[in-house]
């Protein structure tokens, strides 16, 4: 199961919405949809699992939703702090396979 | 606070394996929960490698799988990767993270991630 971001990169100023699509090339069961936020030199941390649950200490500002092959993470009001790269991962069962997004970076504009 | 650490050569020769060890702490091994390998060549996206659970079972990605091999020590609360005959491809940013396999899929601690360079 091939995961497509887009677009690749989001350029923004502070302040604005982004909206971050994830499409799936076959289903995928949401429970298996997470997004994450790697910002240079730094190790990936979960912002969304289960499609659109915040993990602990994410701000309102990210919500994720989405089913079946699209998904969507939206960051309501862009702080300083949320310029990273985003990745979206599912988890296929047959066979049992990890896969990422290629990422999209919200850079600033 | 769950932490892990990376730690193993950070040079490696063509063709030699590769080594790496992560050491757990604040959480039991034994307690639960799956613990994986990811890796992130230069500037390039996330690749999973494989997982292991204190039983020892393991899976790994289908393109890995011919080289790769993964253990688990509980005494020690730490769990090892292995990549044999090794590229340049091979040369990436290590991270060992743990994993859930039951209702929601998803990494939620990592290591800081080791830089492992293929090169004679």
């Amino acid at each position: 199961n091939v995961l497509t971001q887009s677009p690749g990169t989001l350029s923004l100023s502070p302040g604005e919405r982004a909206t971050l699509s994830c499409r799936a090339s076959q289903s995928v069961n949401s429970n298996s949809l997470a997004w994450y936020q790697q910002k240079p030199g730094q190790s990936p941390r979960l912002l969304i699992f289960g499609a659109s649950t915040r993990a602990t200490g994410i701000p309102d500002r990210f919500s994720g939703s989405g089913s079946g092959t699209d998904f969507t993470l939206t960051i309501s009001r862009l702080e300083p702090e949320d310029f990273a790269v985003y990745y979206c991962q599912q988890y296929g069962i047959s066979p049992p396979l990890f896969t990422f997004g290629p990422g999209t970076k919200v850079d600033i504009k | 606070q769950v932490q892990l650490q990376e730690s193993g050569p950070r040079l490696v020769k063509p063709s030699e394996t590769l080594s790496l060890t992560c050491a757990v702490s604040g959480y039991s091994i034994r307690s639960g929960y799956y613990w994986g390998w990811i890796r992130q060549p230069p500037g390039k996206g996330l690749e999973w490698i494989g997982s292991v659970y204190h039983s020892a079972a393991t899976y790994y990605n289908p393109s890995l799988k011919s080289r790769v091999s993964m253990s688990v020590d509980t005494s020690e609360n730490q769990f090892s990767l292995k990549v044999n005959s090794v590229t340049a491809a091979d040369t990436a940013v290590y991270y060992c993270a743990r994993h859930t396999m039951v209702a929601n899929l998803y990494f939620d601690y990592w290591g800081q991630g080791t830089l492992v360079t293929v090169s004679s």
